[in-house]
């Protein structure tokens, strides 16, 4: 029972540098999230996806890219890092709601540093 | 975007003491949870509430959405409380707004 995996656990990164933080879910939910969490806060949503070839913008989209090109993966891309993107980076998956509640899971997170 | 306030920011207790968790939003919303971020960093939902009142062991929210505010109550509280505690809420499109949390500490 994985539930959300995230890799990899830590990371750093020379500016300029390209990425791919991975992340796979084996619940077959449709919806999956990217947060990033920086010190006092709080999350902040990057971009969502509500099923396979389906991603939206969040709060904070800049600097970063997703794809959805299955149900059970979510990859978020840094193409070019920035110091400002060091952060704690957190994916989320649920059943897409239509009724009842359905809680978000959360991976265990992935640590950047972009020196 | 929806503004959520989250209050106090820190709070410490002894051990066996009770706390009230206060988070204020901006807009009303269609869904809000409570989540417990623990020392080695992992997120926990706690609650679903949107609207009325919940109980879970020593944990129980409320949320009055009429007037923008849900509470978490902590009775007894022990140890492994500690952490830090979140409030997220949903206006509509999946579109989460987290608090900037408040960080609780029990001491022994």
């Amino acid at each position: 029972n994985a539930g959300v995996t995230q890799t990899p656990k830590f990371q750093v990164l020379k500016t300029g540098q390209s990425m791919t933080l991975q992340c796979a879910q084996d619940m077959n939910h449709e919806y999956m999230s990217w947060y990033r969490q920086d010190p006092g806060m709080g999350l902040r949503l990057i971009h969502y996806s509500v099923g396979a070839g389906i991603t939206d913008q969040g709060e904070v989209p800049n600097g970063y890219n997703v794809s959805r090109s299955t149900t059970e993966d979510f990859p978020l891309r840094l193409l070019s890092a920035a110091p400002s993107q060091t952060s704690v980076y957190f994916c989320a998956s649920s059943p897409v709601r239509q009724g009842p509640y359905q809680p978000q899971h959360f991976g265990d997170g992935t640590r950047l540093s972009i020196l | 975007g929806i503004q959520v306030e989250q209050s106090p920011p820190d709070l410490i207790l002894q051990e066996g003491a009770n706390s009230t968790l206060r988070c204020n939003f901006s807009d009303s919303v269609n869904n809000l949870q409570w989540f417990h971020q623990n020392p080695w960093g992992q997120l926990i939902n706690l609650f679903y509430i949107p609207s009325g009142t919940k109980q879970n062991g020593r944990l129980s929210a409320t949320t009055v959405a009429t007037e923008r505010y849900s509470l978490l109550y902590i009775s007894s509280s022990q140890t492994t409380d500690s952490g830090v505690y979140f409030c997220a809420v949903e206006k509509y499109g999946n579109q989460f707004y987290f608090g900037t949390g408040t960080s609780l500490t029990v001491i022994p």
